[in-house]
């Protein structure tokens, strides 16, 4: 059974287009939940880390937030170059793994 | 201050030979983790490090893998006697503490013909 499971696979939006991605999850106790933006030919890069339901992390066009069983990646008002797959990650309070989603890929039509 | 540094970028071999990929992680990041991403999906777990020692080797997907860290810094993924199926793209983290956000290298694309 996945432990985390991202939707939609793919979105495009418009640019000025807000939307949300989200990022569901089964693990039994959450240490942590995570998101990175990953780019062609490049390795993940760290957006936000969420410890406990109803955080929320903003940086630029981007929010964060997490309850109980899902995280939404909430996108405002995107632009061209926020296009990239996003990427979510759980680990769990009982170990050192982390589990990731097949992530969603954005792309923001100018 | 420097990312995390993967060599070789790309490696194309045989099946059946060895090969070996490297990762430096960022200074002063005792753990380090190794994964594995296929076209499309999401990386997938391999191996940590806590140190010199592996933590978690559970990831590993049979005995032709097998990675070290003997210093605690640089660590080297190796493969024997690959197969097709080994072929993507073998990603390493660093972050300073376990329950710290991982930092990645851009990774090694391994094509097994």
């Amino acid at each position: 059974e996945d432990q985390v499971t991202q939707s939609p696979e793919a979105l495009r939006l418009q640019e000025g287009e807000s939307s949300s991605l989200n990022c569901s999850y089964t693990v039994s106790g959450l240490r942590g939940l995570f998101w990175y933006r990953q780019d062609p030919g490049k390795g993940p890069e760290f957006l936000f880390t969420l410890y406990s339901a109803g955080e929320e992390k903003e940086k630029e066009r981007l929010k964060a937030t997490l309850t109980k069983k899902e995280s939404f990646l909430h996108i405002t008002a995107p632009k061209p170059e926020d296009s990239a797959t996003y990427l979510c990650a759980v680990q769990e309070n009982t170990g050192n793994q982390f589990y990731f989603g097949t992530g969603t890929s954005l792309t923001v039509i100018p | 201050g420097a990312g995390v540094s993967q060599t070789p970028s790309n490696k194309v071999t045989e099946k059946g030979k060895y090969v070996e990929l490297r990762c430096d992680p960022i200074s002063g990041h005792t753990a380090l983790y190794w994964y594995r991403q296929s076209l499309g999906q999401g990386p997938e777990f391999l191996i940590y490090f806590q140190g010199t020692g592996a933590a978690d080797d559970s990831g590993l997907p049979n005995d032709r893998f097998f990675a070290v860290r003997p210093e605690g810094s640089v660590s080297t993924l190796k493969i024997q006697r690959t197969e097709r199926g080994d072929s993507a793209v073998y990603l390493c983290a660093s972050s300073l503490t376990p329950n710290q956000p991982q930092h990645f290298g851009d990774g090694t694309r391994l094509s097994i013909l």
